[in-house]
C-alpha cells in the first residue's frame, strides 16, 4: 500500500494556461474526491467520483475545471485558462466502498502558482 | 448543511502542557467527526475519528477527543505537548449516510515552545 499519490507536487504556469493534475488513489478504493485548499483555509470540497463515474460536484468547480476518472482507477483535474484565484493547493482523498468505510486518505497534494 | 467551527486559529502552549483544540459543528444529521493533522506542505493524516459508539475516542500519537451532542462539540486534547505536535489541525464532519464529502473548520495552527 502506498497510499495516495499526486503529481506533479508543484506546478507554476502563466494565467490563462492550461494545467493537469493527476492522482492516483490507493488500489482498492472505488470512491475518489477532489479538494481545493487556499491559504489560511481549510480544504473545500471539489468533486466525487464512484468508480468511473461523477456523482457530485461542487458549485465551486467552475467550467473551466474538469474532472476525469477512466475505468475507475486514477483521475485527473483539468483547469483551463488559469486565473490568478486558481492559486491553491489541490488534494486528492480515497476511500473504499465498503458501507462502514469513513475514513479518507489523503495525498501530498498538488500546489498550483498562477502568475 | 453541515459546518464546523473552530475557535482560535493559532495555539500556542509549552513543551510537556496540556494541548485544547476545539472544535464545534452544526449538523441537521447524526454527524461523523474527524480530526486531521497536516504538516508543511503535505497531505492530511487522520488523527482521530468519532463515527458511533463511545463518545471518547483515541488516536494516533495520544490524541483524544470526546463527541458531546449537547454542547455539539468536538475538542481534540492530548495531556503533554511535544515539539512533533508543531503543525495545522483541522476538524471536519459527514453526514452518516450516503455520499460522503467532508467539510472542514479552517484549522488551527498549534504552536509548541520549549
Amino acid at each position: 500500500d502506498t497510499g495516495v499519490s499526486q503529481n506533479p507536487r508543484h506546478k507554476i504556469t502563466k494565467r490563462g494556461q492550461n494545467v493537469t493534475f493527476r492522482c492516483d488513489p490507493i488500489s482498492e478504493h472505488n470512491r475518489l474526491y477532489w479538494y481545493r485548499q487556499t491559504l489560511g483555509q481549510g480544504p473545500e470540497f471539489l468533486t466525487y467520483f464512484q468508480n468511473e463515474a461523477q456523482l457530485e460536484k461542487s458549485r465551486l468547480l467552475s467550467d473551466r475545471f474538469s474532472a476525469e476518472r477512466p475505468k475507475g482507477s486514477f483521475s485527473t483535474l483539468e483547469i483551463q485558462r488559469t486565473e490568478q484565484g486558481d492559486s491553491a493547493m489541490y488534494l486528492c482523498a480515497s476511500s473504499s466502498g465498503s458501507p462502514r468505510s469513513y475514513e479518507q486518505y489523503f495525498g501530498p497534494g498538488t500546489r498550483l502558482t498562477v502568475t | 448543511a453541515q459546518s464546523v467551527t473552530q475557535l482560535g486559529s493559532h495555539v500556542s502552549v509549552s513543551e510537556g502542557a496540556l494541548v485544547l483544540l476545539r472544535c464545534n459543528y452544526s449538523s441537521s444529521v447524526p454527524p461523523y467527526l474527524f480530526w486531521y493533522v497536516q504538516y508543511p506542505n503535505q497531505g492530511l493524516q487522520l488523527l482521530l475519528k468519532y463515527t458511533t459508539g463511545a463518545t471518547l475516542v483515541k488516536g494516533i500519537n495520544g490524541f483524544e477527543a470526546e463527541f458531546k451532542k449537547s454542547e455539539t462539540s468536538f475538542h481534540l486534547t492530548k495531556p503533554s505537548a511535544h515539539m512533533s505536535d508543531a503543525a495545522e489541525y483541522f476538524c471536519a464532519v459527514t453526514k452518516n449516510t450516503g455520499f460522503q464529502k467532508l467539510v472542514f473548520g479552517t484549522g488551527t495552527r498549534l504552536l509548541v515552545s520549549p
